[in-house]
């Protein structure tokens, strides 16, 4: 059983551009979480998404940012118009179910940078 | 508001010392509390974790005591090896929330 698979692993986008990073989540699992980490900091949380469905987007910015997760195929966390501010780690977890008591596996992340 | 606090890194160790790092928590309610370990080129993988008071979290001969009166989760393990050598990071989730809150990372380096 593969774990949480997230792609590009770099991504090097120029100011403007627009970035996709993508999340395939662990077999079974229909909850999907997106957190960046940026340099010197902690992960923060985004968005939390089950399939078709955003559930939280509290923590995402409220411009630029959105997130989708369809009914086939992977999550998708989208950057329009890329600043050197969101230049960071960006990192997808998956679980079975939401809540406390269940774990939250989380994929290698995808490092993006702005130049 | 909620928060993690955790030692700064790098931390760096001889083989089969003893570890701990420091894990301090602000919360307005009741959090569970988790350390997660991060092996390089790898996700982060729940290391440990404890859902209330003065519960003991282990795994893998790392220890974590969840201490209401100091606030406090601080990861322990008696004696460290080379394969230990990661970032861990300390967390907590609060009562019917969908995310957690992290530190910032710990770096540990076990040199034999």
């Amino acid at each position: 059983n593969a774990g949480v698979m997230q792609n590009p692993r770099h991504l090097v986008r120029r100011r403007g551009q627009e970035a996709r990073l993508r999340c395939s989540p662990m077999k079974g699992h229909s909850h999907v979480y997106w957190y960046r980490q940026l340099p010197e900091e902690g992960l923060k949380f985004m968005v939390y998404l089950q399939k078709e469905n955003i559930i939280d987007e509290s923590g995402m910015p409220k411009e630029r940012f959105s997130a989708e997760f369809p009914k086939e195929g992977p999550s998708i966390l989208r950057i329009q118009q890329v600043v050197r501010g969101d230049s960071a780690a960006y990192f997808c977890a998956s679980s079975q179910q939401g809540g406390l008591n269940t774990e939250a596996f989380f994929g290698q992340g995808t490092r993006l940078t702005v130049v | 508001g909620d928060s993690v606090t955790q030692m700064e890194g790098p931390v760096t160790l001889s083989e089969e010392a003893f570890l701990t790092i420091n894990c301090t928590y602000t919360a307005t309610g009741y959090p569970s509390l988790f350390w997660y370990v991060q092996y390089p080129g790898e996700g982060l993988q729940l290391l440990l974790k404890a859902t209330k008071a003065d519960d003991k979290g282990s795994n893998k001969g790392f220890e974590a005591t969840y201490r209401k009166e100091t606030t406090s989760f601080h990861l322990e393990k008696g004696s460290v090896q080379v394969s230990d050598s990661a970032v861990y990071f300390c967390a907590l989730m609060l009562i019917g929330a969908n995310n957690l809150f992290f530190g910032t990372g710990t770096r540990l380096t076990v040199i034999p």
